[in-house]
């Protein structure tokens, strides 16, 4: 059975840095594109940042370029995303998801960013 | 960057009745090489994420219900909705994944009347 967990997320202090991770399992991941997604609370989706199959080749959202840092590990079928920099408009569920199109989600991790 | 815009924001829609969705990009996502649109629908529902129901535009992921169906080319796209059913009430996004940053619309709201 396909399966993505997100975890890692949590209450933050604006400036600071939290690592969100992404266990895959029931599927290739080594095969895959992932993406991370996020969604502020009421709010639509964000396409923040994706990474190809190699972990080679990643591209970031322009609002946390230069602060996120997306990463992955395919002998432990795990996706990462360093988050530094922490904004109060960062605050959202984050989601990760497989491949360029989204097929396939997790469901999401709570990151706030508050005094 | 190529910003996406759909419509109606809300709609609400009869059991049974045929529910529109509209969704336009500021450019074409059309992939030249293979003819095909980098454009998907996704459903969500209150709090889960969202679900996959449409890429290349028209191609309906696998499990899909047939009364969804989507069409369009270049800039103009339109996700159907045939013969509402009660569970189909959630927000419906479309996403261009033809050139980066992705980008998603700003959802659609699909209640029952």
């Amino acid at each position: 059975q396909e399966q993505l967990v997100e975890s890692g997320g949590g209450l933050v202090t604006p400036g600071g840095s939290l690592r969100l991770s992404c266990a895959a399992s029931g599927f290739s991941f080594s095969d895959h594109y992932m993406t991370w997604i996020r969604q502020a609370p009421g709010k639509g989706l964000e396409w923040v940042s994706h990474i190809n199959s190699g972990g080679t080749t990643k591209y970031y959202a322009e609002s946390v370029k230069g602060r996120f840092t997306i990463s992955r590990d395919n002998v432990k079928d795990s996706l990462f995303l360093e988050m530094s920099s922490l904004k109060d408009e960062d605050t959202a569920i984050y989601y990760c998801a497989r491949g360029v199109f989204s097929d396939f989600w997790g469901q999401g991790t709570l990151v706030t960013v508050s005094p | 960057d190529i910003v996406m815009t759909q419509s109606p924001d809300s709609l609400a829609v009869s059991l049974g009745e045929r529910a529109t969705i509209n969704c336009k990009s500021s450019q074409s996502v059309l992939y030249s090489s293979t003819k095909k649109d980098c454009l998907a629908w996704y459903q969500q529902k209150p709090g889960q994420a969202p679900k996959l129901l449409m890429y290349w535009a028209s191609t309906r992921e696998s499990g899909v219900p047939d009364r969804f169906s989507g069409s369009g080319s270049g800039t103009d796209f339109t996700l159907t909705i045939n013969s509402l059913q009660a569970e189909d009430v959630a927000v419906y996004y479309c996403h261009q994944y033809y050139s980066l940053p992705y980008s998603f619309g700003q959802g659609t709201k699909l209640e029952i009347k």
